[in-house]
């Protein structure tokens, strides 16, 4: 089975400052990927990055980074200077990509991001 | 571009009630999804179809059914309802190749919102 954790139930961030959200990992899979989501007070699901677990470098989005470290079973989402508009709901996710046809999502239980003017 | 759309977007009922969401998408996608939203909770499954005429269980199922008579159509239904299905409910869908899985994950719907009194 999958999990996800996501520790941080909310934060608060100086605007134009960088923020780490924590995401870590349990898998016994060799072969899976890793996405962040955000979710804006209004409601809707956007994608934001995606790691594969044999990428070796870590993925970038724009102002958005990805921190993979395999061995330590984590995937942090690095925002780099931080805006008004990044505040938000954010979610960790993973999904096994060992067979195909199984391509459910396991979702962590968020983490609250408010950015402060 | 429609991509997932959900109706309705909410819902109020009293215990006991049924109802039917319905999840369309025009992405020619495989795999359906649905999914409840619950604070602190994250996002979790509920079913899922690898395609038409097919669905499949997920983590929480029960008091939940469904239907994907149609490729681009996943209903949820819910027989009788109670009060702790209480929740924002998500559709998305998603696609594979033989030899890729996609790496944007999921596309999602709007949401849901249903409160069972």
């Amino acid at each position: 089975a999958q999990k996800i954790t996501q520790t941080q139930p909310g934060m608060f961030v100086q605007e134009k400052e960088a923020v780490t959200l924590d995401c870590t990992y349990d898998t016994s899979d060799q072969s899976y990927g890793l996405f962040w989501y955000k979710q804006p007070s209004s409601g809707e699901m956007i994608f934001l990055i995606y790691q594969g677990s044999y990428d070796e470098q870590n993925a970038t989005e724009g102002r958005y980074s990805l921190n993979f470290q395999k061995a330590r079973k984590s995937a942090n989402l690095v925002i780099s200077a931080s805006q008004l508009g990044d505040s938000a709901m954010y979610f960790c996710a993973m999904r096994r990509e060992s067979n195909f046809g199984n391509e459910k999502l396991t979702f962590g239980t968020g983490t609250r991001l408010t950015i402060i003017p | 571009n429609a991509g997932v759309t959900q109706t309705p977007k909410f819902r109020v009922l009293k215990t006991g009630q049924s109802m039917t969401l319905l999840c369309a998408q025009d992405m020619n996608h495989e795999y359906m999804y649905w999914y409840r939203q619950d604070p602190g909770m994250g996002l979790r499954l509920i079913h899922y179809s690898v395609g038409e005429g097919t669905t499949a269980k997920g983590e929480v199922p029960d008091g939940y059914n469904v239907s994907r008579l149609k490729k681009q159509n996943f209903l949820l239904g819910l027989e009788s309802a109670a009060p702790s299905q209480t929740s924002v409910y998500f559709c998305a869908s998603s696609y594979s190749t033989l030899w890729t899985f996609s790496p944007y994950g999921y596309t999602f719907g709007s949401g849901t919102r249903l409160t069972v009194v």
